[in-house]
Parts: C-alpha cells; structure tokens; sequence
C-alpha cells in the first residue's frame, strides 16, 4: 500500500520570501504521480503543481516548482517570493499509474501562514 | 466553465438519520471521486465513479454508498448518520480514470451530525 508523509504539521514565512514544504512518500510502483494541492480558507482543493515520475525534470508553475528525488521518494514543494494570498493548508498526493483509477492518497497536510 | 458543484454546502442532521449529497462534475468530464476529510482521520478516499459504474472503493462500512447518473452527476448516502460522519465532503472530477488526468474538486459540503 502506498503512503504519504507530510512531517511538517506547519510552517511560517515572512512575504516575499521562499518557504520549502516537505513531502516522502512510500510506493513499490515504478511509475506514479504526484501533486501538490492548496487548501484555502474556503476548503476546496486546487492543484498548485503535478510531476509524474517518468520524467526527471522537476515541474514548475510560476512561483511553484517541485524538487523530485525518485530513489528517495521524496517531492518538496518550494514556494518562491511567498505573497499572503499562499496562506492555506497543502497536501501532498500519490496517484497511482494506469489501473484506470484516480484515487488520490493524500498526506497529513502542511498549515502554511505567510506573514506580512 | 462552470466548476464542479456540490449540494447542499452545509447541513445538521441527528444522529440515526440518513443524508444524500449531489455533485455535479464539470461539463465533459465522466469521472466523480468522494473524499471524507475530519481533523482526525485527514482525507479519505470513499469511492470513485466512471460512466455509472463504481471503479475503486476505499474503506468505509457498507452505510455509506454512492451512484452516478447517465448526466455524469453523483450522489453519495450515508445512512443512520453516527456522530463521526461528521465531516467535510469532498466531490472531485476528471475527464477519465486513469492517465494522471488533472483532478479538480469542489467546495464540499459539510455535515454536521448531532
């Protein structure tokens, strides 16, 4: 069975600055997926970034890039020049490959506040 | 485009009462998850549906159940409510299973059980 572990339960960041959220993961599958989601305030879910596993290059989106280390099961999220409107709680999720499924497995969260 | 929409946003019920929740995918997509999120248990994966058939199911007792409809629109059920189904209810669309299709999910409904 696969897991998620988000060990940072929450974290602070002054705006304008770069804040690294952690995320391991555990699978015996070869080929996967993974996200990032941002929960805010208002509770429903949007995906910040993806990287499938087939791909070494990390993914980016503006101020969002990942840091995938696939040996290490690991898949940090940095967020560049925080601004206040990233406040929210992020999970990280493993997707299964193929077998015709979405099911998300999702980690504990990480409770990001960024300070003005 | 409108997003996926989920009725109602909030309700009570009693203890022993039965409940039924509506999400409507965005417009094209066949795919309906259902999560379970609570402070203590984080977010759980109830069931998933694609062209009326139910795909995956996570590890619920048998009260809770779901369907989907030609439309592609799902409702879940939960019946003889305890006090621990209290939770946000989360519906997620997609185009298809599979694939790592991008999942977006709606604003949930929240059950307050009493």
């Amino acid at each position: 069975a696969q897991t998620v572990t988000q060990s940072q339960p929450e974290m602070s960041v002054q705006e304008a600055e770069t804040v690294t959220l952690s995320c391991t993961y555990d699978t015996s599958e070869n080929n996967y997926y993974l996200f990032w989601y941002k929960q805010p305030p208002s509770r429903q879910m949007i995906l910040v970034i993806r990287q499938e596993a087939y791909k070494q290059q990390n993914a980016t989106e503006n101020r969002f890039s990942v840091n995938f280390q696939k040996a290490a099961k690991s898949f940090s999220l940095k967020i560049s020049d925080s601004q206040l409107g990233d406040t929210a709680m992020y999970f990280c999720a493993f997707m299964k490959y193929g077998g015709a499924t979405n099911k998300l497995i999702f980690g504990t969260g990480t409770l990001l506040a960024v300070q003005p | 485009k409108a997003g996926v929409t989920q009725t109602p946003r909030y309700l009570i019920k009693t203890r022993g009462q039965q409940v039924t929740l509506s999400c409507s995918p965005i417009s094209g997509h066949r795919s309906v998850s259902w999560y379970q999120q609570t402070p203590g248990q984080g977010l759980q994966f109830l069931f998933e549906y694609f062209s009326e058939t139910q795909r995956n199911k996570g590890n619920f007792p048998g009260r809770f159940s779901g369907r989907q409809f030609s439309n592609s629109r799902s409702e879940m059920n939960v019946s003889t409510l305890e006090l621990g189904d209290s939770a946000l209810y989360l519906c997620a669309s997609s185009l298809a299973p599979g694939n790592g299709n991008t999942i977006y999910f709606g604003e949930g409904s929240w059950l307050t059980v009493v």
